[in-house]
């Protein structure tokens, strides 16, 4: 079945540091590729999408390509800030009508000054 | 404000005790889902919702009832609860022909 395997963390990271989270999946088909992100005490938000092959996702500094031929969807941001910190989950869009995304177990990101 | 509302936030009960996390949207979606996040297994779904009176099972519904009465409201019910049951609880819904969810802040439910 579907499922996503994201890198394990906790990451702890420089401010300004280069950040890279690493993101695969197996499914069948062409299924939508998300990076939600969670900031302490609140609920997941949408961070980036890509919904086929080759799609980069952008957003507030940070980007993701689907990669059909990897399977990945690496999340990447140049030069991270200390507002980075939070745990970051890469997920997968069901391809029936379950109404269900796949998510990985979460990388917590940690940014020091 | 577009948004996805839980409610209680907290909540700490003792086994066995019936209990309802409400959850509410107000952007009109056809799709609702229940999914609970527990350290080291991500979010899984536990109930699904396609419309008005038309629910599903997600991937773990066991212990756990729902309803969807009123487009705008979709209820998590476990009527019996178990401490294995102890987790953080994310309602979500997302529109008809769109692939985005929305997350509501989550229920943090303790049982003893």
């Amino acid at each position: 079945g579907d499922s996503v395997t994201q890198m394990e963390g906790p990451v702890t990271l420089s401010e300004e540091a280069f950040l890279t989270i690493n993101c695969t999946y197996t499914a069948t088909g062409y299924p939508s590729l998300f990076w939600y992100v969670q900031y302490p005490g609140e609920g997941l938000q949408l961070l980036l999408k890509a919904t086929k092959a080759d799609d980069k996702g952008s957003n507030k500094g940070f980007e993701a390509t689907y990669r059909k031929e990897t399977t990945s969807f690496h999340l990447e941001k140049g030069s991270v800030q200390v507002s980075d910190s939070a745990v970051y989950f890469c997920a997968l869009g069901s391809q029936t009508g379950a109404n269900n995304l796949f998510f990985g177990t979460g990388t917590r990101l940690t940014v020091i000054p | 404000e577009a948004q996805v509302t839980q409610n209680p936030r907290y909540l700490i009960t003792v086994t066995g005790k019936k209990l309802t996390v409400t959850c509410s949207q107000n952007m009109n979606h056809e799709y609702m889902s229940w999914y609970r996040q527990d350290p080291g297994l991500g979010l899984r779904q536990i109930y699904y919702s396609m419309n008005v009176e038309v629910t599903d099972k997600g991937d773990v519904p066991e212990g756990y009832k729902v309803s969807r009465k009123e487009k705008r409201n979709f209820p998590l019910i476990l009527e019996s609860p178990s401490p294995n049951q102890t987790s953080l609880y994310f309602c979500a819904s997302r529109g008809h022909g769109t692939d985005t969810q929305y997350f509501g802040p989550g229920t943090r439910l303790t049982v003893l």
